[in-house]
Order: C-alpha cells, then sequence, then structure tokens
C-alpha cells in the first residue's frame, strides 16, 4: 500500500471548520483514501473514504484532487469532541489498515 | 447501529500465561482483523482472517499468536506463553459484508492486556 504524509498537528477553533491535508504522490489507480480518527486510546473509528470523487457523509467531506495525489478531510464544524489523532491510509480492497502517525487535531474552545 | 464488541475490557495475566481475547465482529461481515497498540505508539496490524483463514499476517504475529472463529459469532486471538512486551490494546476489527464492494473497516473498543 502507498504512503501518506501528514502534517503532525494542528488547531482549530470551536465552530470552525477543520481541514486536514493529506499527501499521497504514490496513490496507484485501485487505491481507495481512507480517514480514521482515534480519540484517546479508543478503537480508530471510521470516518470516510473516495476513489476519486469528493465525497460527503453525515460526519465529514472529503476532497480529493484531480490528479488524486493528495486530499482535504474536511469536518465543517469542528467540536471539543473532534479533538483526535486523524489517520489518512490509503488501500485496496479488504488488505489490512496501515496507520502511520496522524495528525494530531486539537479544537480550541 | 450495529458494533463491534470485545471482551474483556482489561485483562492482567503474569508472564508465560495464555490469554483469550474475545471479539463478535458486525454480523454480516466477512472479514476479520486484530490491530495492537502498545501505550504512546501507532496502530499496528497483526492478522486478517477470511474464509476461515489467516488471508495476511504481519511480523509481529508469530507462533505465539493464533486466530479461530470458533463459531459463528466470535472470532478470537490466543496468545500462548505472554511476555512484558505483549502488553498493549488489542483492536478486533470487521469489514466488508456479503453484496458490499466497500471495505471500511470497523473497529471494537479493545482489550487491554497487561502482562506482569
Amino acid at each position: 500500500d502507498a504512503k501518506t504524509t501528514q502534517p503532525p498537528s494542528m488547531d482549530c477553533a470551536e465552530g470552525r471548520a477543520a481541514n486536514l491535508p493529506c499527501n499521497h504522490s504514490t496513490i496507484s489507480g485501485n487505491e481507495y483514501v481512507y480517514w480514521y480518527r482515534q480519540i484517546h486510546s479508543q478503537g480508530p473509528q471510521y470516518i470516510i473514504h473516495g476513489l476519486k470523487n469528493n465525497e460527503t457523509n453525515e460526519m465529514a467531506s472529503l476532497i480529493i484532487t484531480e490528479d488524486r495525489k493528495s486530499s482535504t478531510l474536511i469536518l465543517p464544524h469542528a467540536t471539543l469532541r473532534d479533538t483526535a489523532v486523524y489517520y489518512c491510509i490509503v488501500k485496496t480492497g479488504a488488505n489490512n489498515l496501515f496507520f502511520g502517525t496522524g495528525t494530531r487535531l486539537t479544537v480550541i474552545p | 447501529e450495529p458494533e463491534v464488541t470485545q471482551t474483556p475490557s482489561h485483562q492482567v495475566t503474569q508472564m508465560g500465561q495464555e490469554v483469550i481475547l474475545r471479539c463478535v465482529p458486525i454480523s454480516n461481515h466477512l472479514y476479520f482483523y486484530w490491530y495492537r497498540q502498545i501505550l504512546g505508539q501507532k496502530v499496528e496490524f497483526l492478522v486478517s482472517f477470511y474464509n476461515n483463514e489467516i488471508s495476511e499476517k504481519s511480523e509481529i504475529f508469530d507462533d505465539q499468536f493464533s486466530v479461530e472463529r470458533p463459531d459463528g459469532s466470535n472470532f478470537t486471538l490466543k496468545i500462548r506463553s505472554t511476555k512484558l512486551e505483549d502488553s498493549a490494546m488489542y483492536f478486533c476489527a470487521s469489514s466488508g459484508g456479503r453484496g458490499q464492494t466497500s471495505y471500511e473497516q470497523y473497529f471494537g473498543p479493545g482489550t487491554r492486556l497487561t502482562v506482569t
């Protein structure tokens, strides 16, 4: 599976949009982009995934560039409960997830 | 909403003892996984399981580890002779229902294993 690069940490004001970037310049044509988060020591939580089109669900939006070399996870109105480590992972099918170090998002009151 | 459950939430054992960690995946899922996270470190893949056999395993998953799906609902991880370095949070995950084409994994809350 291709590797991803994320900033180690970001802050966001409560109520504002949190935009978390991810670079995956070596992504293959059949690899999806997945986003997970881990709040403290809880189990990782699935957020959203996409192949090439932008995606939106009740938790977040995923914007994938046309060349698929990078993506951005958008939390439209961040709350304190969104403070977590966010992981961008690329993979195919039912393969295992490779967790890097992710981005530690801190939502500030 | 269906969820993955794990028992126990915390297990304390002595070095050299066998432990079995239990997971109940989401009922219609076909793919099952174990991951672990040593305190302060990254989440690491251990093993994946599909169609009653291991489909992939990491180098961490050595001969002291085994997995089993003893019935239609449980998925277990056995550590035969625990070592101090096995102390970690162990997460079970499942994905891929019959007829589905997406493979997002859903994780349980984890079992904290402490080896003394």
